[in-house]
């Protein structure tokens, strides 16, 4: 199956700063998911991207749609500590009945 | 209040021993999926079901079973467990197979196969 490959694996980081972090694939996704996990939870859908080249935002949080269409990044900017969670990026398999994840990035902020 | 449940939060259990992990949403969904989570793995679906009596295999299918007899169950069987089954489990539901973004994940079993 498809591959997602997430950097950096995680994020040591104090309140304040900007995060940024990015996805990428082998194969062309025609959406790309930004999901995040908080300790304890399932995971919670964050943006989601549909078009070459998009840039979505939601609150603090940024995420661009790479124009090959095989990668993907987030950003957070100005991070609190409620920010600590994994984040994930997803992908539909080409047949649409499947999501593939990427590994995660870990985050945590130190107040 | 919308939501996916499932039961057990927490198990542990030894090898061999057939335990079944219960998923349900009330949300009417037509899509429902059960993923486990390892360090380092990320996600990987195990069974999905598009609609009742309709289930296919994610990627790593292996050991589990899986049924659909009404639309707001999904339980996931294992008939066997082994130690490598030992991991957290999510089971999620979105209103269709077109709206996998949509997905909505219940809060986890963390099982533990001694």
């Amino acid at each position: 199956g498809q591959q997602l490959n997430q950097s950096p694996q995680s994020m040591f980081i104090q309140e304040g700063e900007d995060v940024s972090m990015n996805c990428t694939s082998s194969s062309i996704f025609n959406t790309w998911l930004w999901y995040k996990q908080e300790p304890g939870e399932g995971p919670v859908l964050l943006i989601a991207l549909y078009k070459a080249g998009e840039l979505t935002s939601n609150g603090r949080l940024t995420a661009q749609f790479g124009i090959t269409r095989k990668d993907s990044f987030l950003n957070i900017s100005a991070s609190i500590p409620s920010d600590v969670g994994i984040y994930f990026c997803a992908g539909p398999e080409t047949s649409g009945s499947r999501l593939t994840f990427g590994e995660g990035t870990q985050l945590t902020v130190n107040p | 209040e919308a939501q996916v449940t499932q039961n057990p939060r927490y198990l542990i259990t030894v090898t061999g021993k057939k335990l079944t992990v219960t998923c349900s949403q009330n949300m009417n969904h037509e899509y429902m999926s059960w993923y486990r989570q390892d360090p380092g793995l990320g996600l990987r679906q195990i069974y999905y079901s598009m609609n009742v009596e309709v289930t296919d295999k994610g990627d790593v299918p292996e050991g589990y079973k899986v049924s659909r007899k009404e639309k707001r169950n999904f339980p996931l069987i294992l008939e066997s467990p082994s130690p490598n089954q030992t991991s957290l489990y999510f089971c999620a539901s979105s209103f269709s197979k077109i709206s996998y973004n949509e997905q909505f994940f219940g809060p986890g079993t963390r099982l533990t196969v001694l």
